[in-house]
């Protein structure tokens, strides 16, 4: 199984800052012949399912604010919050499509107010 | 608007089976596959196999293989997943997931979840 790793486990940024997530991958997951990597972020709230944020590595899903954004290539993706605003307090998980065996997510990285 | 409501909370006695369904509208059934994501407390979420609406075929991830089927019925436009030989550790929130469209393994919009509590 593809294993993905988010770093830190828990952050604290304040309101207005930038807040940054990093996701490693135990595998490559850019697929050459469509130069695509296979790599998602969702947010959770509380009593939530997950919502899908940004796709493709980098591209935000419909409706997404644009303070979010995703980048990386290969084994090593980033989610920045460009200026973190009350209602992004959320666990975010990084998840993997490369692999169909299984699907694969981070453990999740909990973000809240500093 | 794009929906995906699941049924109500369960609670399981150890070995017994559980079916949670997920009923979609908004969309055309048959145009999407559908993913089962499981959340157990305090772990990360893990992805549990999906069906094919059309002809109904499916994949199971191998830790649940033999233990889990999914169902659908096209004409209620709702899918199942039921789970049997429950065991403690199943105890987690189960959530049905629609399939962005032409693109396997992601997940556009979510059923809101089915808490699953397995206990003697």
């Amino acid at each position: 199984d593809i294993v993905l790793t988010q770093s830190p486990d828990s952050l604290a940024v304040s309101l207005g800052e930038r807040a940054t997530i990093n996701c490693k991958s135990s595998q490559n997951l850019f697929y050459s012949s469509n130069n695509k990597n296979y790599l998602a972020w969702y947010q959770q709230k509380p009593g939530q399912p997950p919502k899908l944020l940004i796709y493709w590595a980098s591209i935000r899903a419909s409706g997404v604010p644009d303070r979010f954004s995703g980048t990386g290539s290969g084994t090593q993706f980033t989610l920045t919050i460009s200026s973190l605003q009350a209602e992004d307090v959320a666990v975010y998980y990084c998840q993997q499509y490369y692999n169909t065996s299984p699907y694969t997510f981070g453990q999740g990285t909990k973000l809240e107010i500093e | 608007q794009v929906q995906l409501v699941q049924s109500g909370a369960e609670v399981k006695k150890p070995g017994a089976s559980v079916k949670v369904s997920c009923k979609t509208s908004g969309f055309t059934f048959n145009d999407y596959a559908l993913h089962w994501v499981r959340q157990a407390p305090g772990q990360r979420l893990e992805w549990m196999g999906w069906i094919n609406s059309v002809n109904g075929n499916t994949k199971y991830s191998q830790k649940f293989h033999g233990r889990v089927t999914f169902t659908r019925d096209s004409s209620a436009n709702t899918a199942y997943m039921e789970l049997s030989g429950l065991r403690s550790d199943d105890t987690a929130i189960y959530f049905c997931a629609r399939e962005y469209v032409e693109v396997d393994g992601l997940f556009d919009y979510w059923g809101q979840g089915t808490l699953v509590s397995v206990s003697s």
